[in-house]
């Protein structure tokens, strides 16, 4: 099973600043890995797949980057709308898909 | 537009079964694979299993392998996730999520979740 650690655990940020999000596989997953949205009681969103492909709608403030081990999303001018937890997900080798542990970005 | 319609919050005590469904509507039902992931009060999504909906054609996470039946019903446009053997730590929300076709990769389309509670 391909373990997914994600990095920081939450993450302090003004409005308007930018953030970086860090996944990380255990082994190779090429570049089959998307990343999603999640807002307290809601389901998570797609935001990427293809490491760096936005699903529909997504705005392009979010980017998403990598292949291989090591992956990094990117939202480059925080909106109050995007503070939640992120969530990377593999689906190179399966099953089981595997998702990392979040990345929680709060208001600093 | 493509709608995944779960069934209502559930109460068991350990050792009974669940099962939940999810009705798909907005694309043609046969034409896309379906996901189950649940999510542990505060903890990571985590992945259950995947059904074939063309054929019935079914993959498991090992983890629940012994415990879990993915089944779907073509003429309801419909996915059952059924879970035996309840436990406490099966307290979690079930989502049922999908994408355009068979092939697994980032799910678009997610149902808006069906909590279990499992307690005695």
């Amino acid at each position: 099973e391909i373990v997914m650690t994600q990095s920081p655990a939450t993450l302090s940020v003004s409005p308007g600043e930018r953030a970086a999000l860090s996944c990380r596989a255990s082994q190779s997953v090429s570049s089959n890995l998307a990343w999603y949205q999640q807002k307290p009681g809601q389901a998570p969103r797609l935001l990427m797949y293809g490491a760096s492909t936005r699903a529909t709608g997504v705005p392009a403030r979010f980017s998403g980057s990598g292949s291989g081990t090591e992956f990094t999303l990117t939202i480059s001018s925080l909106q109050s709308e995007d503070f939640a937890v992120y969530y990377c997900q593999q689906y190179n080798n399966w099953p089981p898909l595997t998702f990392g542990g979040g990345t929680k970005v709060e208001i600093k | 537009q493509v709608q995944l319609v779960q069934s209502g919050a559930e109460v068991k005590k350990p050792g009974a079964s669940v099962k939940v469904s999810c009705k798909a509507s907005g694309y043609t039902f046969t034409n896309s694979a379906m996901n189950w992931v649940r999510q542990a009060p505060g903890q990571r999504l985590e992945w259950m299993g995947w059904v074939n909906t063309a054929n019935g054609d079914t993959r498991y996470s090992q983890k629940f392998q012994d415990r879990v039946t993915i089944t779907r019903d073509t003429s309801a446009s419909t996915v059952y996730l059924e879970l035996s053997s309840l436990r406490s730590e099966d307290t979690a929300v079930y989502y049922c999520a999908t994408r355009p076709g068979l092939a697994v990769a980032g799910f678009d389309f997610w149902g808006q979740g069906s909590l279990v509670t499992v307690s005695s």
